[in-house]
C-alpha cells in the first residue's frame, strides 16, 4: 500500500518555539519522492521540498530542516523558532516511480503560531 | 514566470448542473493534474493528463472528466453536480511525468454546490 500519515492534527505553539511535524510513509518501491508542501489559508499549496529514496541527507532551509530516515520511513520536518507567518496547513506526500505513478498525500497537519 | 493559474477561483451551483474549471499550468509544463480537497476526506487525486492524454485516474466516478488542450491548458467538467462536490479543486503542473518533476499548484477552485 501507498500511504503517507501525519498523526498531529492540529499543532499549537508560541512564537519563537520550535516544533516538529511528523511524517512516516509505506512504500513497497525502492525508488520514490517524499515532498512537504505548505498551504496558507489563501489555499494555494506551496512546494517546500523533494528528496528522492536514496538521498538521506538532511537538509536545512533558513528556519527549515528536514529529517528523512528510511529506517523508520519517516520525513520529519521541524521549523526553528517559528513566526506568525508559519501558521498553515502542511501536507507531506510521496510519489512512486513504479507503483501507481500518482502523488499520495497525507492528511495534513494544522500549525497555529500564537504572537 | 507564472504560476499555475485556475478560473474561476470560486463558483456556486445548485444540484444538478454540471460546472467546467479551467487550469492554465506553467509556461513549459505539460503535465496537469487535478485533486479534490475537502475537510472530510483531504486531498485526493482525480487524474493527471500529459500531451493530451490521460495518464492516470483516481477513484471518482464518471461525473468528473478532464480534458488538455494542445497548448497544455485543461479543464475539468464535473456533471449532475451533488452536495458532496463541494470542494476546493486544485490544478497542479509539472514539467513532465518524469518522477524528479516538482508538481506546481495552483490557487485552487472552490465549489459550492447548493
Amino acid at each position: 500500500a501507498q500511504k503517507v500519515t501525519q498523526a498531529q492534527t492540529e499543532i499549537s505553539v508560541v512564537e519563537k518555539e520550535d516544533v516538529t511535524l511528523d511524517c512516516v510513509y509505506e512504500t513497497r518501491d525502492t525508488t520514490y519522492y517524499l515532498f512537504w508542501y505548505k498551504q496558507p489559508p489563501s489555499g494555494e499549496l506551496v512546494f517546500l521540498i523533494r528528496r528522492n529514496s536514496f538521498d538521506e541527507q538532511n537538509e536545512i532551509s533558513g528556519r527549515y530542516s528536514w529529517n528523512f530516515q528510511k529506517s523508520t520511513s519517516s520525513f520529519n520536518f521541524t521549523i526553528t523558532a517559528s513566526q506568525v507567518v508559519d501558521s498553515a496547513v502542511y501536507f507531506c506526500a510521496i510519489f512512486h516511480l513504479n507503483t501507481g505513478n500518482q502523488f499520495y498525500f497525507g492528511t495534513g497537519t494544522s500549525l497555529t503560531v500564537i504572537p | 514566470k507564472a504560476g499555475v493559474t485556475q478560473t474561476p477561483r470560486y463558483l456556486i451551483k445548485t444540484r444538478g448542473q454540471q460546472v467546467t474549471l479551467s487550469c492554465s499550468p506553467i509556461s513549459g509544463h505539460r503535465s496537469v493534474s487535478w485533486y479534490q480537497q475537502t475537510p472530510g476526506q483531504g486531498l485526493q487525486f482525480l487524474f493527471e493528463y500529459f500531451s493530451e492524454t490521460q495518464r492516470n485516474k483516481g477513484n471518482f466516478p464518471g461525473r468528473f472528466s478532464g480534458r488538455q488542450f494542445s497548448n497544455s491548458r485543461s479543464e475539468m467538467n464535473v456533471s449532475t453536480l451533488e452536495l458532496g462536490d463541494s470542494a476546493l479543486y486544485l490544478c497542479a503542473s509539472r514539467k513532465g511525468t518524469d518522477s524528479t518533476d516538482t508538481q506546481y499548484f495552483g490557487p485552487g477552485t472552490r465549489l459550492t454546490v447548493l
